[in-house]
C-alpha cells in the first residue's frame, strides 16, 4: 500500500516568517495530494490540495508544489500568524482512500 | 454551508461491550469514509462506501462492520470493544467517485474503559 513520509515532525517559526513542510509518497499511481490543518481535538480541516496533473498551487499565504518524478510534495505557508499554530498533515490518495502522513505540529512564535 | 455531522460526539462503553457511531454526510455526496485517530497520531483510513456500495478497505478490524443506507447516511458497528478501540473516529464525505475532496466530520471520541 501507500507510504506516506512528514518531515520535519515540529517547526517552530517566528510570526511573519515562513513554514515549509515536505513529504513523500511511495506509489507512482497515486493521483491527489491533500493537506489538511487540524487543531487539538478539532477534525482535520483541508486547507489546500493538488492533483498529479498540476505541478504548483496557490491560495493566498498557502501553496503546494508537486514532483511526480521525485515522488514528493511540500506545502508552504507565507507570512506565518499566530492562528496558523496547529498539526498539518499531508496525504496521498488512489481513488479513495487517503494515506496520511505522520503530521508535523507547527508552532507560529508571536 | 451544511457540514459532515456525527453522533454521538462523545461515547463511553466498557470492555467487550458494542457501539454504533452514526454519520451523516454532506447533501448530495454520495461518498462516505470512516478513519480512526489514535492520540498523537494520523488519521487510520478503516472503510469506504460509493453509492451504498462498500467501495475500499483499510484496516478495519473484523469486529467492525460499517454499511451505507439509501439516504447516504453510515453506521459503523463496532462489538467486543477493547480498549485499544478508545480513539477518535471520523467520517468524512466526497462527491463522486475518484480522488475528490474529502470533507470531514467534528469526530466521535470513543472511550474503552
Amino acid at each position: 500500500g501507500e507510504n506516506v513520509e512528514q518531515h520535519p515532525s515540529t517547526l517552530s517559526v517566528q510570526e511573519g516568517d515562513s513554514a515549509v513542510i515536505k513529504c513523500t509518497y511511495s506509489d507512482s499511481a497515486s493521483n491527489y495530494f491533500p493537506w489538511y490543518k487540524q487543531e487539538l481535538g478539532k477534525r482535520p480541516q483541508l486547507i489546500i490540495d493538488i492533483r498529479s496533473n498540476v505541478g504548483e498551487k496557490k491560495d493566498q499565504r498557502i501553496a503546494v508544489t508537486l514532483n511526480k518524478t521525485a515522488k514528493h510534495f511540500s506545502l508552504h505557508i507565507t507570512e506565518t500568524q499566530p492562528e496558523d499554530s496547529a498539526v498539518y498533515f499531508c496525504a496521498a490518495s488512489i481513488n479513495y482512500k487517503l494515506s496520511f502522513g505522520a503530521g508535523t505540529t507547527v508552532t507560529v512564535r508571536a | 454551508a451544511a457540514g459532515v455531522i456525527q453522533s454521538p460526539r462523545h461515547l463511553i462503553k466498557e470492555k467487550r461491550e458494542t457501539a454504533t457511531l452514526k454519520c451523516y454526510p454532506i447533501p448530495r455526496h454520495d461518498t462516505v469514509y470512516w478513519y480512526q485517530q489514535g492520540p498523537g497520531q494520523d488519521p487510520q483510513f478503516l472503510i469506504s462506501f460509493y453509492e451504498k456500495m462498500q467501495s475500499d478497505k483499510g484496516s478495519i478490524p473484523d469486529r467492525f462492520s460499517a454499511q451505507q443506507f439509501s439516504d447516504y447516511h453510515s453506521e459503523l458497528n463496532m462489538s467486543s470493544l477493547e480498549l485499544g478501540d478508545s480513539a477518535l473516529y471520523f467520517c468524512a464525505s466526497s462527491l463522486g467517485q475518484g480522488p475528490y475532496e474529502q470533507y470531514f466530520g467534528p469526530g466521535t471520541r470513543l472511550t474503552v474503559t
